[in-house]
């Protein structure tokens, strides 16, 4: 089993829809959780960082559930700009400096 | 505010060739990493700095060396390339462990 699990996809929404994405992680030592938006071609970007206490950010909003290991990334009103892939990242104290990936999840956005 | 730069941007390789790819970054941090990304798959690992002079295998550290020369520059070298060595390379770099990681552009890599 991997450390960080994410549902590939693809996801095909329409514009206006809502999506949500989720990734499991199996580490419990894991402190610090992200993520990031890579666009083909490029280089992953912050997203955002993702809170004990959930945040927010504009259409965005990222949830934490220790209990479960799982993070979530909600997507209101999907923009076609939305369309990338989307990465979670966990990070344990234990492993000082190692980052562990998920492979993404591929959202498209058509009008 | 360059952040992390890589070169170069695009390199082919004969096979048995050896190349350095190089990376810095200006915004004073500790840690520094690089990674290999295949079509269609996830960020791995190859190595890591988690400080100025360590260095520490991540993943996938067959077939590379690597160099944290000051604080600012953390290089990866291929001795002998190979055909599995073609990828995408991404250099990044964090504050520390658990801050958020910046990535520079990429390497395209062609070995042949």
């Amino acid at each position: 089993r991997k450390e960080v699990e994410q549902d590939p996809g693809p996801f095909n929404v329409p514009e206006g829809a809502t999506v949500a994405f989720n990734c499991t992680y199996s580490n419990s030592a894991s402190q610090s959780f992200f993520w990031y938006r890579q666009d083909c071609r490029k280089e992953p970007k912050l997203l955002m960082s993702v809170y004990s206490s959930g945040n927010e950010d504009g259409r965005f909003t990222a949830q934490l559930n220790r209990a479960s290991q799982y993070i979530s990334l909600l997507i209101r009103d999907s923009k076609l700009s939305d369309s990338a892939t989307y990465l979670c990242v966990v990070k344990a104290n234990t492993n000082a400096g190692k980052s562990t990936f998920g492979d993404g999840t591929t959202l498209t956005v058509k009008p | 505010n360059a952040g992390v730069t890589q070169t170069p941007k695009f390199q082919v390789l004969k096979t048995g060739q050896s190349m350095t790819l190089q990376c810095a970054q200006d915004m004073n941090h500790n840690s520094m990493y690089w990674y290999r990304q295949d079509p269609g798959m996830g960020l791995r690992l190859i190595y890591y700095s988690a400080s100025e002079g360590t260095t520490d295998k991540g993943e996938v550290p067959n077939g590379y060396n690597v160099s944290r020369l000051n604080k600012r520059e953390f290089s990866l070298r291929l001795e002998s390339a190979a055909p599995s060595q073609t990828s995408v390379y991404f250099c990044a770099s964090s504050e520390s462990g658990l801050d958020t990681i910046y990535f520079g552009e990429g390497s395209w890599l062609t070995v042949v």
